[in-house]
């Protein structure tokens, strides 16, 4: 079936490091790829997504590159802020499968 | 602005106990979908429903049962709370299945405790 590895947390950084969660996947057919966002005490949303190979999602300073040659999805920011500091969750279509979520800390 | 609203937020039980999860969205979206996150195991899917009166079982369904009789309404209810049970339930919709016309809407959460 469908899956979705991403790196484990927590990710601890300083504000205005370079960002990259890495996220593989294995699906069958062609799925859409989704980067979603929990901030503490709060439901997911929706922080960036891609339809088709070689589509680039980006929203709020945050990329991600669908790459159909390596099933990846990595997410990356330029320089992060504390405002960042959330789990980040990669999944696909159809039905949102989800990878387990990685943890990120930015220190101030 | 309401979009997805579950209800309760908090609830414990003990074991043995049922009750159900409510949760309704005001965005007409054909398609709902419960699901449970546990700890550093990501979001798990329950059941999903396609439209009224259409319901199908996630990865994770059993213990769980659902219905939809309105496009609005989608309760999960827990038979026989076990602590098993105990996660953090989501509920979500979207315009279409997830990816093909659009995002998954989620709601706040409902932490259920079985002791």
């Amino acid at each position: 079936g469908d899956s979705v590895t991403q790196m484990e947390g927590p990710v601890t950084l300083s504000e205005e490091a370079f960002l990259t969660i890495n996220c593989t996947y294995t699906a069958t057919g062609y799925p859409s790829l989704f980067w979603y966002v929990q901030y503490p005490g709060e439901g997911l949303q929706l922080l960036l997504k891609a339809t088709k190979a070689d589509d680039k999602g980006s929203n709020k300073g945050f990329e991600a590159t669908y790459r159909k040659e390596t099933t990846s999805f990595h997410l990356e920011k330029g320089s992060v802020q504390v405002s960042d500091s959330a789990v980040y969750f990669c999944a696909l279509s159809p039905l949102g499968t989800f990878g387990k979520g990685t943890h990120l800390i930015i220190q101030p | 602005n309401a979009g997805v609203t579950q209800t309760p937020k908090f609830r414990i039980l003990k074991i043995g106990q049922s009750m159900t999860l409510q949760c309704t969205q005001d965005m007409n979206h054909n398609y709902m979908y419960w699901y449970r996150q546990d700890p550093g195991m990501g979001l798990k899917l329950i059941y999903y429903s396609v439209g009224a009166g259409i319901t199908d079982k996630g990865e994770v369904p059993n213990g769980y049962n659902v219905s939809r009789s309105t496009t609005e309404d989608f309760p999960l209810r827990l038979e026989l709370a076990a602590p098993s049970q105990t996660s953090v339930y989501f509920c979500a919709s979207s315009y279409g299945l997830a990816g093909r016309t659009g995002e998954l809407f989620f709601g706040e959460g409902s932490r259920l405790t079985v002791l």
